[in-house]
């Protein structure tokens, strides 16, 4: 089957640094894609890895393993602002998203 | 970049009335569009495919008689809830993709949702 497997929620310090995670199982794979969410809102997005290795985008990055099924997201400089939850979405053979629950982050002054 | 609007942002209805949303493409032409529903705290739940032109594919278990897909338009797709109950009550999304500017791995752009709440 498919399915993701991200943590429910992470707690992090404003200006401090966080690593979300991100296991998955496809059938096929094209590609990688990281939403954020707030609450109530719709998704918008982050990034997109089809190839191993590091993406950076302003405070951003992501990364990802494809023969480990593995990526992550890394926000730096935390903010206020980027409390919401992050998800994981890779795309199966058929381009179709695959969606988790996502990870809820916190942001404590 | 890519711009969906989704319209109305927030409806609550009486049970047993239909319910209609709006998706439009703003600044680009989507033959594919993507309805997606969402319950408090869990993931988004693939409702269905909008293609223009042509009939709805439906994901399995969605009833397409109770969610009525229309794509009469290259940037319009609407998704209408018959005969409403709160069960029904949840947060639509819908996206698209713009073909454009990218392939089928280009990113999804989404709507800002429709909060629907039955009473």
């Amino acid at each position: 089957g498919q399915n993701i497997d991200q943590p429910t929620e992470m707690t992090a310090t404003e200006g401090a640094i966080v690593q979300i995670n991100c296991t998955y199982q496809t059938s096929g794979f094209n590609g990688l894609f990281w939403y954020q969410q707030h609450a109530g809102e719709a998704p918008t997005f982050l990034s997109y890895n089809v190839l191993d290795g590091l993406e950076e985008k302003g405070r951003f990055s992501s990364f990802l393993s494809r023969s480990k099924g593995y990526s992550y997201l890394l926000l730096k400089e935390l903010q206020m602002k980027d409390s919401a939850s992050y998800l994981c979405a890779p795309m199966d053979s058929n381009y179709q998203l695959i969606w988790g629950a996502g990870t809820k982050l916190i942001i404590k002054p | 970049g890519a711009v969906v609007s989704q319209h109305p942002s927030r409806v609550i209805c009486k049970s047993g009335t239909s319910v209609k949303i709006e998706c439009r493409s703003l600044d680009f032409q989507a033959t594919t569009m993507f309805w997606y529903r969402q319950f408090p705290k869990q993931s988004l739940m693939l409702m269905a495919t909008s293609n223009e032109g042509s009939k709805a594919t439906y994901e399995q278990g969605v009833e397409k008689d109770k969610f009525l897909i229309n794509h009469a338009s290259l940037t319009l797709s609407t998704l209408t809830v018959t005969s409403a109950h709160p069960e029904d009550s949840s947060f639509y999304i819908c996206s698209a993709r713009d073909y454009d500017r990218g392939a089928d791995n280009s990113p999804l752009h989404f709507g800002n949702g429709t909060r629907l709440t039955v009473t």
